[in-house]
């Protein structure tokens, strides 16, 4: 059964804190993302990598940077937490390419509340 | 740039009908894919269904249908016989395969009544 798994269900952090999500995935994908979801936003993205230590910025990358040492895992740091980004945040993994079986799979997500 | 477009927050449908999510999208590429998630409110989101740009014929899944018209750039999703358990989000997304991102609606919060 394919898997993405993500650190935490639960978070709640200080305003000015370093904050850590980490992200796993056991599918062997070239890509990863990370996103975030807000109501009535939807989902939008932060960040991805389509291989080990690369990353291209998303639609809403400030105050936000990513780490991708190994394949298979995947961190987002938020560099100094504020509240503006209480959220709920979704990693997401899928296969390059074209065709179906390049759909895109989830974490559980991690509900991030900054006080 | 991609843009996904679902005009309908909320909608209600009573159980056993069937019920039509809107979804259009805008791009200006000519391969890409079209995928359906539905997120309950626990959050997980699971994905229902593929449609690719080429292929001709629509999509179906057991209870989901994806009704495709290129022309017009929808790819609206069709739950027939809706159950209790199909209330969440569903949301519509597109990946143009000339990249890797994919692009997600704000999605249609569907609600089942008994």
């Amino acid at each position: 059964d394919v898997k993405v798994t993500q650190s935490s269900r639960y978070l709640v952090k200080r305003t000015g804190e370093k904050v850590f999500l980490e992200c796993v995935q056991d599918m062997d994908h070239e890509n990863m993302f990370w996103y975030r979801q807000d109501p009535g936003l939807g989902l939008r993205l932060i960040y991805f990598s389509y291989d080990v230590k690369m990353k291209e910025k998303g639609d809403i990358p400030e105050g936000y940077s990513v780490s991708r040492e190994k394949k298979e895992r995947f961190s987002l740091i938020l560099e100094s937490a504020s509240t503006n980004q209480t959220s709920m945040y979704l990693c997401a993994s899928s296969y390059p390419g074209e065709g179906p079986n390049t759909e895109a799979f989830f974490g559980q997500g991690t509900r991030l509340t900054v006080v | 740039a991609q843009k996904i477009t679902q005009t309908q927050p909320g909608m209600f449908v009573q159980e056993k009908e069937a019920v039509t999510l809107d979804c259009t999208y805008d791009t200006s590429d000519q391969s890409y894919g079209l995928f359906w998630y539905k997120q309950p409110s626990s959050g997980e989101m699971i994905f229902l269904i593929y449609q690719g740009s080429y292929d001709e014929q629509n999509a179906t899944e057991g209870r989901y249908s994806l009704n495709f018209q290129k022309a017009r750039k929808s790819a609206n999703l069709v739950i027939s016989a809706s159950q209790l358990g199909d209330s969440a989000m569903y949301f519509c997304a597109m990946r143009a395969f000339t990249g890797n991102q994919f692009y997600f609606g704000t999605g249609t919060s569907l609600t089942v009544i008994p």
